[in-house]
Protein backbone atom coordinates (compact mmCIF):
# COMPACT_ATOMS: atom_id res chain seq x y z
CA UNK A 1 0.00 0.00 0.00
CA UNK A 2 2.05 3.47 -1.01
CA UNK A 3 0.86 6.30 0.93
CA UNK A 4 3.12 8.43 -0.32
CA UNK A 5 4.76 9.60 -3.70
CA UNK A 6 7.81 11.83 -4.61
CA UNK A 7 7.90 14.01 -7.55
CA UNK A 8 9.80 14.05 -9.45
CA UNK A 9 11.07 10.59 -9.68
CA UNK A 10 14.65 11.85 -10.97
CA UNK A 11 16.57 15.20 -10.50
CA UNK A 12 19.22 16.79 -11.61
CA UNK A 13 20.81 19.97 -11.09
CA UNK A 14 24.19 21.87 -10.74
CA UNK A 15 25.80 22.18 -7.56
CA UNK A 16 25.05 25.28 -5.86
CA UNK A 17 21.67 25.31 -7.22
CA UNK A 18 18.73 24.80 -5.10
CA UNK A 19 16.84 21.20 -5.45
CA UNK A 20 13.15 20.93 -4.23
CA UNK A 21 11.42 17.95 -3.91
CA UNK A 22 7.62 16.85 -3.43
CA UNK A 23 5.23 14.34 -1.54
CA UNK A 24 2.13 13.84 -1.78
CA UNK A 25 0.24 11.32 0.48
CA UNK A 26 -3.29 9.99 0.81
CA UNK A 27 -4.68 9.52 4.66
CA UNK A 28 -4.53 12.00 7.48
CA UNK A 29 -1.26 11.78 9.05
CA UNK A 30 0.48 12.23 12.32
CA UNK A 31 4.29 13.30 11.02
CA UNK A 32 5.87 13.42 7.97
CA UNK A 33 9.60 12.02 7.76
CA UNK A 34 12.11 12.62 4.78
CA UNK A 35 14.99 10.15 4.85
CA UNK A 36 18.09 9.75 2.39
CA UNK A 37 19.66 7.16 0.80
CA UNK A 38 23.26 6.84 -0.67
CA UNK A 39 23.07 4.32 -3.33
CA UNK A 40 23.60 0.84 -2.27
CA UNK A 41 23.47 2.04 1.58
CA UNK A 42 20.79 2.07 4.47
CA UNK A 43 18.30 4.99 4.82
CA UNK A 44 19.52 8.23 6.82
CA UNK A 45 16.82 10.14 8.69
CA UNK A 46 16.55 13.37 7.60
CA UNK A 47 14.10 15.23 9.31
CA UNK A 48 10.18 14.92 10.78
CA UNK A 49 7.30 17.44 10.78
CA UNK A 50 4.18 16.96 12.55
CA UNK A 51 1.01 17.45 11.42
CA UNK A 52 0.62 20.52 13.10
CA UNK A 53 3.84 22.20 11.71
CA UNK A 54 4.00 23.84 8.57
CA UNK A 55 7.56 24.21 8.09
CA UNK A 56 10.79 23.42 9.75
CA UNK A 57 14.53 23.83 8.90
CA UNK A 58 17.55 21.74 9.73
CA UNK A 59 20.83 23.07 8.74
CA UNK A 60 20.17 23.44 4.62
CA UNK A 61 17.05 21.47 4.74
CA UNK A 62 13.88 23.30 4.73
CA UNK A 63 10.31 20.86 4.64
CA UNK A 64 6.88 22.33 4.48
CA UNK A 65 3.92 20.65 5.04
CA UNK A 66 0.12 21.23 3.99
CA UNK A 67 -2.11 19.18 5.23
CA UNK A 68 -4.88 20.59 3.23
CA UNK A 69 -3.45 19.79 0.31
CA UNK A 70 -2.13 16.24 1.75
CA UNK A 71 1.33 17.53 0.24
CA UNK A 72 5.01 18.42 1.56
CA UNK A 73 8.25 19.52 0.34
CA UNK A 74 11.94 19.01 1.09
CA UNK A 75 14.37 21.83 -0.46
CA UNK A 76 17.95 21.47 -0.35
CA UNK A 77 19.94 24.72 -0.78
CA UNK A 78 22.77 25.61 -2.29
CA UNK A 79 23.61 22.08 -3.61
CA UNK A 80 26.56 20.02 -3.05
CA UNK A 81 27.71 17.16 -4.90
CA UNK A 82 27.48 15.01 -1.61
CA UNK A 83 23.71 15.84 -1.86
CA UNK A 84 23.54 13.00 -4.44
CA UNK A 85 21.05 10.03 -3.21
CA UNK A 86 17.71 9.14 -3.41
CA UNK A 87 15.08 11.22 -1.09
CA UNK A 88 11.72 9.08 0.30
CA UNK A 89 9.26 10.78 2.48
CA UNK A 90 7.43 8.01 4.86
CA UNK A 91 4.24 8.25 6.61
CA UNK A 92 2.96 6.30 9.70
CA UNK A 93 -0.15 5.06 8.99
CA UNK A 94 -3.17 6.23 11.33
CA UNK A 95 -3.52 3.49 13.40
CA UNK A 96 0.01 2.89 14.11
CA UNK A 97 2.33 6.26 14.92
CA UNK A 98 5.76 3.77 14.75
CA UNK A 99 5.17 1.82 11.54
CA UNK A 100 6.12 3.74 8.32
CA UNK A 101 5.07 3.83 4.26
CA UNK A 102 7.55 4.92 2.00
CA UNK A 103 6.91 6.67 -1.28
CA UNK A 104 9.04 5.40 -4.18
CA UNK A 105 11.81 7.96 -3.65
CA UNK A 106 13.16 11.46 -6.16
CA UNK A 107 17.08 10.29 -7.19
CA UNK A 108 18.44 13.55 -7.08
CA UNK A 109 22.07 13.89 -9.21
CA UNK A 110 24.19 17.36 -8.36
CA UNK A 111 26.46 18.02 -11.14
CA UNK A 112 29.84 19.12 -10.02
CA UNK B 1 29.09 2.52 19.41
CA UNK B 2 25.67 2.39 19.00
CA UNK B 3 23.77 1.18 15.80
CA UNK B 4 22.26 -1.31 13.60
CA UNK B 5 24.37 -3.85 11.81
CA UNK B 6 23.51 -6.54 9.36
CA UNK B 7 25.27 -9.01 7.95
CA UNK B 8 26.64 -9.93 5.05
CA UNK B 9 26.41 -7.08 3.07
CA UNK B 10 25.96 -9.45 0.09
CA UNK B 11 24.83 -13.12 -0.36
CA UNK B 12 24.49 -15.50 -3.30
CA UNK B 13 22.57 -19.08 -3.19
CA UNK B 14 20.84 -21.47 -5.27
CA UNK B 15 17.19 -21.68 -5.98
CA UNK B 16 15.38 -23.62 -3.30
CA UNK B 17 17.55 -22.50 -0.45
CA UNK B 18 16.70 -21.04 2.22
CA UNK B 19 18.64 -18.29 3.58
CA UNK B 20 19.01 -15.90 6.53
CA UNK B 21 19.70 -12.55 7.09
CA UNK B 22 21.06 -11.38 10.38
CA UNK B 23 20.14 -7.68 11.79
CA UNK B 24 21.14 -6.41 15.00
CA UNK B 25 20.99 -3.29 16.92
CA UNK B 26 22.38 -2.34 20.37
CA UNK B 27 20.08 1.20 20.26
CA UNK B 28 17.96 -0.79 23.03
CA UNK B 29 15.37 0.06 20.68
CA UNK B 30 11.68 -2.10 21.08
CA UNK B 31 10.49 -1.63 17.26
CA UNK B 32 12.60 -3.58 14.45
CA UNK B 33 11.38 -3.75 11.06
CA UNK B 34 12.55 -5.44 7.69
CA UNK B 35 12.01 -4.23 4.61
CA UNK B 36 12.66 -5.38 0.91
CA UNK B 37 14.18 -2.75 -1.81
CA UNK B 38 13.72 -3.26 -5.63
CA UNK B 39 15.75 -1.35 -8.26
CA UNK B 40 14.42 2.03 -8.45
CA UNK B 41 11.61 1.66 -6.15
CA UNK B 42 10.77 2.53 -2.38
CA UNK B 43 10.80 -0.20 0.59
CA UNK B 44 8.15 -2.28 1.03
CA UNK B 45 7.61 -4.08 5.06
CA UNK B 46 7.88 -7.49 5.06
CA UNK B 47 7.76 -7.95 8.98
CA UNK B 48 7.80 -6.23 11.92
CA UNK B 49 7.75 -6.32 15.92
CA UNK B 50 7.22 -3.98 18.33
CA UNK B 51 8.35 -6.35 21.12
CA UNK B 52 10.53 -9.14 22.12
CA UNK B 53 8.44 -12.73 21.67
CA UNK B 54 5.88 -11.08 19.18
CA UNK B 55 5.76 -9.62 15.59
CA UNK B 56 3.52 -8.80 12.69
CA UNK B 57 3.06 -9.33 9.15
CA UNK B 58 4.31 -6.71 6.81
CA UNK B 59 2.58 -5.74 3.20
CA UNK B 60 4.36 -8.57 1.55
CA UNK B 61 5.42 -11.03 4.32
CA UNK B 62 4.62 -14.09 1.79
CA UNK B 63 7.73 -16.36 1.74
CA UNK B 64 9.08 -15.09 4.40
CA UNK B 65 9.76 -15.73 8.49
CA UNK B 66 11.04 -13.77 11.32
CA UNK B 67 12.09 -14.58 14.77
CA UNK B 68 12.25 -12.21 17.86
CA UNK B 69 14.05 -13.89 20.75
CA UNK B 70 15.84 -10.89 21.66
CA UNK B 71 15.64 -7.58 22.00
CA UNK B 72 18.56 -7.25 20.11
CA UNK B 73 17.98 -9.52 17.33
CA UNK B 74 15.28 -10.03 14.58
CA UNK B 75 16.82 -12.28 11.56
CA UNK B 76 15.00 -12.54 8.65
CA UNK B 77 14.77 -16.16 6.49
CA UNK B 78 13.72 -15.98 3.01
CA UNK B 79 12.30 -19.42 2.61
CA UNK B 80 12.03 -21.28 -0.80
CA UNK B 81 8.56 -20.12 -0.99
CA UNK B 82 9.37 -16.60 -1.67
CA UNK B 83 8.87 -16.02 -5.50
CA UNK B 84 11.17 -13.29 -6.53
CA UNK B 85 13.72 -13.60 -3.41
CA UNK B 86 16.49 -11.44 -5.43
CA UNK B 87 16.06 -7.62 -3.92
CA UNK B 88 18.09 -5.36 -1.45
CA UNK B 89 16.98 -6.39 2.42
CA UNK B 90 16.90 -3.76 4.86
CA UNK B 91 16.77 -3.84 8.44
CA UNK B 92 15.36 -0.66 10.81
CA UNK B 93 14.67 0.10 14.68
CA UNK B 94 12.88 2.32 16.10
CA UNK B 95 11.17 3.24 19.78
CA UNK B 96 7.99 2.97 19.95
CA UNK B 97 5.04 5.01 21.39
CA UNK B 98 5.15 8.14 19.71
CA UNK B 99 6.61 9.39 16.49
CA UNK B 100 10.12 8.13 16.07
CA UNK B 101 12.18 7.83 12.97
CA UNK B 102 13.60 4.78 12.45
CA UNK B 103 17.51 3.57 11.81
CA UNK B 104 18.39 1.58 9.43
CA UNK B 105 21.75 -0.86 8.60
CA UNK B 106 23.35 -0.87 5.15
CA UNK B 107 21.44 -3.64 3.76
CA UNK B 108 22.15 -7.19 2.64
CA UNK B 109 22.37 -7.72 -1.51
CA UNK B 110 20.13 -10.96 -1.42
CA UNK B 111 20.99 -12.60 -5.08
CA UNK B 112 19.29 -16.14 -5.94
CA UNK B 113 19.87 -17.98 -8.97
Amino acid sequence: SQQGEEDPQALSIQEGENATMNCSYKTSINNLQWYRQNSGRGLVHLILIRSNEREKHSGRLRVTLDTSKKSSSLLITASRAADTASYFCATPPMDSSYKLIFGSGTRLLVRP
Amino acid sequence: DGGITQSPKYLFRKEGQNVTLSCEQNLNHDAMYWYRQDPGQGLRLIYYSQIVNDFQKGDIAEGYSVSREKKESFPLTVTSAQKNPTAFYLCASSMVGGAYEQYFGPGTRLTVT
